[in-house]
């Protein structure tokens, strides 16, 4: 089943304790994307890769961290978390990186609570 | 910079009745613009895109939008809506060229009432 996996679901931590979420999509997509999700703002983007090695901001890029070594893995990394990056997190995926006309699939997101 | 307006928290209507969920844009050339859905504790879906022809697109589950140039718009419609369209609606916009992020609009919850 083509799918987009996210790790984990949920979380709560603390303050300053660096955190990880995993994604992984299973459909040799050259395009993956992070967003939050906030109650009245919608989907901001937080960074993007267009291709392995390839990753560039969005929207709201601080206090974030990517990397994309592999073309299925794309792991979103808060080096040291806040309470104001207390969200819902979707990772996305789509194939052809340059032309950016391909709808994205979802991951069923990962809510992360900042203490 | 690219942005999306979605004049409307909610939108309520009758089971059976059509439905309009509203979304103008604002981006530098010409847009790709998308409709989701998103149902409880779960990722977004997708309806429907326009690129380029045709300005009315027609999508899944008997979902179509009309894109209007002069206007900056692409509002969603449904000739009848059912109880299981209830969700959020997001709209988003990038451009053909330039950045290749998606904007995404702040999102509208369809209501249908039995």
């Amino acid at each position: 089943e083509a799918q987009v996996t996210q790790n984990p679901r949920y979380l709560i931590t603390v303050t300053g304790k660096k955190l990880t979420v995993t994604c992984s999509q299973n459909m040799n997509h050259e395009y993956m994307s992070w967003y939050r999700q906030d109650p009245g703002l919608g989907l901001r983007q937080i960074y993007y890769s267009m291709n392995v090695e390839v990753t560039d901001k969005g929207d709201v890029p601080e206090g974030y961290k990517v990397s994309r070594k592999e073309k299925r893995n794309f792991p979103l990394i808060l080096e040291s978390p806040s309470p104001n990056q207390t969200s819902l997190y979707f990772c996305a995926s789509s194939p052809g990186g340059g032309e950016g006309n391909q709808p994205q699939h979802f991951g069923d997101g990962t809510r992360l609570s900042i203490l | 910079a690219q942005s999306v307006a979605q004049p409307e928290d909610q939108v309520n209507v009758a089971e059976g009745n059509p439905l309009t969920v509203k979304c103008t844009y604002s981006v530098s050339g010409n847009p790709y613009l998308f409709w989701y859905v998103q149902y409880p504790n779960r990722g977004l879906q997708f309806l429907l895109k326009y690129i380029t022809g045709d300005n009315l697109v027609k999508g899944s589950y008997g979902f179509e939008a009309e894109f209007n140039k002069s206007q900056t718009s692409f509002h969603l419609k449904k000739p009848s809506a059912l109880v299981s369209d209830s969700a959020l609606y997001f709209c988003a916009v990038r451009s053909y060229t330039g950045r290749r992020a998606l904007t995404f609009g702040s999102g509208t919850r369809l209501q249908v009432q039995p």
